[in-house]
């Protein structure tokens, strides 16, 4: 599974658009991006996943870079509720486990 | 819809005690996987049920041992608990066959080992 690295903490003002980033330089053809996160001791939440092309849906869109080694979540609007830790994982086709690291927390400001 | 039910949602035990968690999937989900997430860090692979047969095991002692029922409900089992036992215990579903086996958390139970 591709190491992910992500920066520990980040601050969004309420209204704008957070945007978080992951570096995924040794992932492989065949593995996702999935993001997830979660919320103060609450299980962790799916928001979105992809493989080669962007991708959007009600909660937030990825931005994959050309050559996949680094993608973007992008919430358009952060509310206090975004505040949460969010994990970038990437998933082999077929794999059993997510692997989680330490995320970035996201604190949206009002 | 219903989504992924854990029960129950708090419990406390004392060491060397034996614990039981249950979990539902998401409707139309068929696999359950279990996850431990110990205070302030990421949640860890236990292991995944599939077709009532453990598929997966992540690095966890034999203490651990779950079940997966015809209805695809599962249980999580710990016995000779230890202090360090203590945490979230976290199940997830997804459903085999599913292009990315997209896998959906339930919310989790809280277990105090004193």
């Amino acid at each position: 599974d591709a190491k992910t690295t992500q920066p520990p903490s980040m601050d969004c003002a309420e209204g704008r658009a957070a945007n978080l980033p992951c570096n995924h330089s040794t992932i492989s053809g065949n593995e996702y991006v999935y993001w997830y996160r979660q919320i103060h001791s609450q299980g962790p939440q799916y928001i979105i996943h992809g493989l080669k092309n962007n991708e959007t849906n009600e909660m937030a869109s990825l931005i994959i870079t050309e050559d996949r080694k680094s993608s973007t979540l992008i919430l358009p609007h952060a509310t206090l509720r975004d505040t949460a830790v969010y994990y970038c994982i990437g998933v082999p086709t077929g794999s059993y486990q997510l692997t989680f690291g330490k995320g970035t927390k996201l604190s949206v400001i009002p | 819809d219903a989504g992924v039910t854990q029960s129950p949602t708090h419990l406390i035990k004392t060491r060397g005690q034996q614990v039981t968690l249950r979990c539902s999937p998401k409707s139309g989900h068929d696999t359950v996987s279990w996850y431990q997430q110990a205070l302030g860090q990421g949640p860890q692979f236990i292991f995944q049920y599939y077709e009532e047969e453990e598929r997966q095991r992540g690095n966890f002692p034999d203490r651990f041992s779950g079940h997966q029922f015809p209805n695809y409900s599962s249980e999580l089992n710990v016995n000779a608990l230890l202090l360090g036992d203590s945490a979230l215990y976290l199940c997830a579903s997804s459903r085999q066959g599913a292009s990315t086996d997209t896998q959906y958390f339930g919310p989790g139970t809280r277990l105090t080992v004193l």
